[in-house]
């Protein structure tokens, strides 16, 4: 069964520091992996889209890896702020286009 | 650019009522999704279009929800009757082709 996991369930950092998330998934033939942000209430907003044949991706503060052969995915986020806090979803494309979700990080940057 | 429309943003109802959800996707993405997310979980797929044939629908529950993508375009979701279980957030997204996924705001639906 193709399933995505994502630990710590929460979390929580004082404003400044770098931090990661994880996500591992169980299949490694996988197509491409997504970093979601969502804020309460709220829908998903992209971040980074990692296809297979990629290691990392970047976009400003934040840093996405992919390791197939490990079947794990982190997502950096550098010098914390406040308005980082939210839920953070890892979710893969195991080449059939749709996403297979995890249950989310819950990020709280502590001012 | 516009991004993923949907309605109604909330929706109250009595279990055993019927309800709908409307979604328009990004113009030209073919492919469109609808996922449920139950409070403190990840998105589950409910149904796949690309265009106007459904691609999966294997974890939608068929006895009560339906749905349709007319014209390939925008996409109706509809539950009937609602069970107390169907209290969640309904999300619609839309892709070009396998791409990247980008998400509506969602409707959150209650059912009492």
């Amino acid at each position: 069964k193709q399933e995505v996991t994502q630990i710590p369930a929460a979390l929580s950092v004082p404003e400044g520091e770098n931090l990661v998330l994880n996500c591992s998934f169980t299949d490694s033939a996988i197509y491409n992996l997504q970093w979601f942000r969502q804020d309460p209430g709220k829908g998903l907003t992209s971040l980074l889209l990692i296809q297979s044949s990629q290691r990392e991706q970047t976009s400003g503060r934040l840093n996405a890896s992919l390791d197939k052969s490990s079947g794990r995915s982190t997502l950096y986020i550098a010098a914390s702020q406040p308005g980082d806090s939210a839920t953070y979803l890892c979710a893969v494309n195991f080449g059939n286009e749709k996403l297979t979700f995890g249950t989310g990080t819950r990020l709280t940057i502590i001012p | 650019e516009a991004g993923v429309a949907q309605s109604p943003r909330y929706k109250i109802i009595e279990k055993r009522q019927s309800v709908a959800f409307w979604c328009n996707p990004i113009s030209g993405h073919a492919t469109l999704y609808w996922y449920q997310q139950i409070l403190g979980q990840g998105p589950k797929l409910l149904i796949q279009f690309q265009n106007n044939g459904v691609v999966d629908d294997s974890q939608l529950p068929k006895d009560r929800f339906s749905a349709e993508r007319l014209k390939g375009v925008d996409s109706t979701l509809k539950i009937q009757p609602a069970k107390l279980e169907d209290s969640a957030v309904y999300l619609c997204a839309s892709s070009f082709w396998a791409g990247e996924l980008f998400f509506g705001e969602g409707s959150r639906l209650t059912v009492l």
